[in-house]
């Protein structure tokens, strides 16, 4: 049984950097073919693709976010960690991690999602 | 960047058909998927690759491209479907999400 579960911070500030952790359960980013998404949905629109990261090490980023971004993940941990610098009040939105192949590519299973509100 | 572009809303009655388009010069290259949101829920994945249906998912469920479209049809809908519907297609460098379409079901 897949799951995933995001953690972070609620709150951050304009400017600050967010670090958000996907944690796991089910699969390992150790096998082949595996990998980790992130996406975010602001309040009341649409889905975006920010991030993956396969198990092979292998990340890729959205045009538009790339130079913000940074994925990685922790095997040991069944982890995966984004971090995304210089916040802003656009950036408010639930953050979901989820879980794709790269054989298949689509996200099959999903977190339940974090709200990161962005406000000084 | 890619963009997929689907209409805001469709709106039908029970037992009807239901079908939600969505557009992009993506979709000629790439296989579509479609994702299910409820209010306050993650997304589900629903249509694969098109037309495949993931498991779980009636049969009500059916996907379909031509071209640059790519179709979403709910026969038979119930008042269940209701929810906001979004396409994903792309590359693995420029995966993007259409901008959603809610379905209404009066």
């Amino acid at each position: 049984q897949i799951t995933l579960k995001e953690s972070g911070p609620t709150l951050v500030k304009p400017t600050q950097t967010l670090t958000l952790t996907c944690t796991f359960s089910g699969f390992s980013l150790s096998t082949s073919g595996v990998g980790v998404g992130w996406i975010r949905q602001p309040p009341g629109k649409a889905l975006e693709w920010l991030a993956l990261i396969y198990w092979d090490d292998d990340k890729r980023y959205s045009p538009s976010l790339k130079s913000r971004l940074t994925i990685t993940k922790d095997t040991s941990k069944n982890q995966v960690v984004l971090t995304m610098t210089n916040m802003d009040p656009v950036d408010t939105a639930t953050y979901y991690c989820a879980h794709r192949r790269r054989d298949w590519g689509y996200f099959d299973y999903w977190g339940q999602g974090t709200l990161v509100t962005v406000s000084s | 960047s890619y963009e997929l572009t689907q209409l805001p809303s469709v709106s039908v009655s029970p037992g009807q058909t239901a079908r939600i388009t969505c557009s992009g010069d993506v979709l000629g290259e790439n296989y579509a998927d479609w994702y299910q949101q409820k209010p306050g829920q993650a997304p589900e994945l629903v249509i694969y690759e098109d037309s495949e249906r993931y498991p779980g998912i009636p049969e009500r469920f059916s996907g379909s491209t031509s071209g640059n479209t790519t179709t979403l049809t709910i026969s038979r809908v119930l008042t269940e479907d209701e929810a906001d519907y979004y396409c994903l297609s792309g590359d693995e460098d420029n995966t993007v999400f259409g901008g959603g379409t809610k379905l209404t079901v009066l």
